[in-house]
């Protein structure tokens, strides 16, 4: 199985501070990774697909970059919606695995 | 628009079994996959399983393998997952998401989630 993992588990972080939130695949997964946003008691949204490109409706203050086996999840100017849980997701194979998880907390 | 309905919350005792359903609209279904994904409370996100609403293929995590089956019904564009032998620690709010059939992208949409409590 792949493993993926993310850190840092959590992160304070006050509005407009620059974030950023990285996971590692413990094997080439090329861009086959997705980053998500959950807020309590919601479903996961997805922020980015292949690694880098932006869902649709998503603000562009989310980044990502990364393939192979480094991934960023960037946050350029947090808003105060933007605290939440993220996770990424790599797709390459099965089973599929999610990173445990990044808790954005406000400062 | 793409849309996943999820059935209710359910109370179980363990040993017993449970099906949560995902009707899907705001699409063609048979274009894509559905992929389970599970969360015990507090805790992160689990995958569970995916299955091919095109032809039915399925993958299962080796966690709850022989104990979980996925199921389409491409009549009414609805996903099911039953799940057998119920432990305690299968207490979760359990997903559904659109996923793809080529494994190319990322699930995008999910279901609200259906909370299952399993409980003597």
């Amino acid at each position: 199985d792949i493993q993926m993992t993310q850190s840092p588990s959590s992160l304070s972080a006050s509005v407009g501070d620059r974030v950023t939130i990285t996971c590692r695949a413990s094997q080439d997964i090329r861009n086959d990774l997705g980053w998500y946003q959950q807020k309590p008691g919601k479903a996961p949204k997805r922020l980015i697909y292949a690694a880098s490109t932006l869902q649709s409706g998503v603000p562009s203050r989310f980044s990502g970059s990364g393939s192979g086996t480094e991934f960023t999840l960037t946050i350029s100017s947090l808003q105060p919606e933007d605290f939440a849980t993220y996770y990424c997701l790599q797709h390459n194979s099965y089973p599929r695995t999610f990173g445990q998880g990044t808790k954005l907390e406000i400062k | 628009q793409v849309q996943l309905v999820q059935s209710g919350a359910e109370v179980k005792k363990p040993g017993a079994s449970v099906k949560v359903s995902c009707k899907a609209s705001g699409y063609t279904f048979t274009n894509y996959a559905i992929s389970w994904v599970r969360q015990a409370p507090g805790q992160g996100l689990e995958w569970m399983g995916w299955i091919s609403a095109y032809n039915g293929n399925t993958k299962y995590a080796q966690k709850v393998q022989g104990r979980v089956t996925l199921t389409t019904d491409t009549s009414t564009s609805t996903a099911y997952m039953e799940l057998r032998s119920l432990r305690s620690d299968d207490t979760a709010v359990y997903f559904c998401a659109r996923a793809s059939v080529y494994s190319t992208s990322s699930p995008d949409y999910w279901g609200q989630g259906t909370l299952v409590t399993v409980s003597s």
